[in-house]
């Protein structure tokens, strides 16, 4: 079945920065996009990157544009967030999520892993 | 980018009660492109309907959807105890995804 689980949450002081990963099985990674979707406690859900299924086509949201780059390995089938000058806005659960063949619509996500930016 | 608000915020209804959740975009988009999720508390988001009236794999025909332009909505016509939870819509265009700040549907 679909797996992703995601990893390398945690604390981290302002200003620093963090790099998550999502290990996937059960599926043909190279077959679908990939995205990052975040939720800060409490909140509702914002969307943060998609990266094509090979790599060339990335989006980023407004608030993390410059600051965070999604990458994908195909050999290793994991996804990746790699994430610079954090702030206490960026403090969430980051989610990887997997689209409905076919569609923009998140059909698979993680469980995701917490980032708490605090000093 | 396309704003989409949810309404109510909280809904407070008993089991076996037909409701209806509200996504409202602020400028009209395609069916196509407008998803609804749930989420129950510690867990990740569900899809359950996309391309506006499609349902998802799994996804009990007690849920539909429908609208268009600028409204859309998620009707569920009788509700389940396992129903109460959070629920999203979505929105995707121009590169950009977007989700409404959600309805809770708590049991009254």
């Amino acid at each position: 079945q679909v797996q992703l689980v995601e990893s390398g949450g945690g604390l981290v002081k302002p200003g620093g920065s963090l790099s998550l990963s999502c290990t996937t099985s059960g599926f043909t990674f190279s077959d679908f996009y990939m995205s990052w979707i975040r939720q800060a406690p409490g909140k509702g859900l914002e969307w943060v990157s998609s990266i094509s299924t090979s790599g060339a086509t990335i989006y980023y949201a407004d608030s993390v544009r410059g600051r965070f780059t999604i990458s994908r390995d195909n050999t290793k089938n994991s996804l990746s967030l790699q994430m610079i000058s954090l702030t206490a806005e960026d403090t969430a659960v980051y989610y990887c999520a997997r689209r409905l063949s076919g569609t923009q619509f998140f059909e698979y996500w993680g469980q995701g892993t917490l980032v708490t930016v605090s000093s | 980018e396309v704003v989409l608000t949810q309404s109510p915020g909280t809904l407070s209804l008993s089991p076996g009660e037909r409701t209806t959740l509200s996504c409202r975009a602020s400028e009209s988009v395609s069916s196509n492109f407008l998803a609804w999720y749930q989420q129950k508390p510690g867990q990740a988001p569900r899809l359950l309907m996309y391309g506006a009236f499609s349902r998802a794999t799994g996804i009990p025909d007690r849920f539909s959807g429908s609208g268009s332009g600028t409204d859309f909505t998620l009707t569920i016509s009788r509700l389940e105890p396992e129903d109460f939870a959070v629920y999203y819509c979505q929105h995707y265009g121009n590169s950009q995804c977007t989700f409404g700040q959600g309805t809770k549907l708590e049991i009254k």
